[in-house]
């Protein structure tokens, strides 16, 4: 049971290129989400969803994409990428339609810069 | 709007004493859940504790207790007998039953453990 799986660990960007950070869960979650932790920051919602084909914007969307073709993927899609995207993000899922009383299960990040 | 303050950027704690990490909230959600999750230096969000807004009984995880008060909308987290390994980040986050699954974190705590 791998739990949340993120894919690269770590990217460095030039300013204007594009990527797409991967997050796969094996746990049956509907609900997923995408977090970005600034240096000696909190965690700030970017997207989230809460179940395939559904999606919804968080706190700081701007500048991002997501898609929700599956359960178990949550891609995050970077368009011209902006020193200010530099940051480490993080995926999580949750069984979030069993209420508040839901943990969420974390990835273990991406850091990514962008120069 | 809900909210999670985390008033001690940083706290220092000898070996094998007892700490208490703040947490205050704000809600206007009569049902939701407090989580307090761990970050070490390595980068992963770990679970910590979970407390119901409904639950008469402060709860508890091995060496990691919770202080619910309520009427002061407080959820503390006390970690007894410190371990050098408890040294990291710890955040306190919050699900209403209104926001749909997404949960708000507070600032953290850098908690450092001496020898």
């Amino acid at each position: 049971n791998a739990g949340v799986t993120q894919t690269p660990k770590f990217r460095i960007l030039k300013i204007g290129q594009s990527m797409t950070l991967q997050c796969a869960q094996d746990m049956n979650h509907n609900y997923m989400y995408w977090y970005r932790q600034d240096p000696g920051m909190g965690l700030k919602l970017i997207y989230y969803s809460v179940g395939a084909g559904i999606t919804d914007k968080g706190e700081v969307p701007n500048g991002y994409n997501v898609s929700r073709s599956t359960t178990e993927d949550f891609p995050l899609r970077l368009e011209l990428a902006a020193p200010s995207q530099t940051s480490v993000y993080f995926c999580a899922s949750s069984y979030g339609d069993r209420g508040y009383n839901s943990p969420l299960h974390f990835g273990n990040g991406t850091r990514l810069t962008v120069t | 709007a809900q909210k999670i303050t985390q008033t001690q950027p940083g706290m220092f704690v000898q070996e094998k004493e007892a700490v208490t990490l703040d947490c205050t909230y704000d809600t206007s959600d009569q049902s939701y859940g407090l989580f307090w999750y761990k970050q070490p230096s390595s980068g992963e969000m770990i679970f910590l504790i979970y407390q119901g807004s409904y639950d008469e009984q402060n709860a508890t995880e091995g060496r990691y207790s919770l202080n619910f008060q309520k009427a002061r909308k407080s959820a503390n987290l006390v970690i007894s007998a410190s371990q050098l390994g408890d040294s990291a980040m710890y955040f306190c986050a919050m699900l209403g039953s209104s926001n749909t699954g997404k949960l708000i974190f507070g600032q953290g705590t850098t908690l450092q453990v001496k020898p």
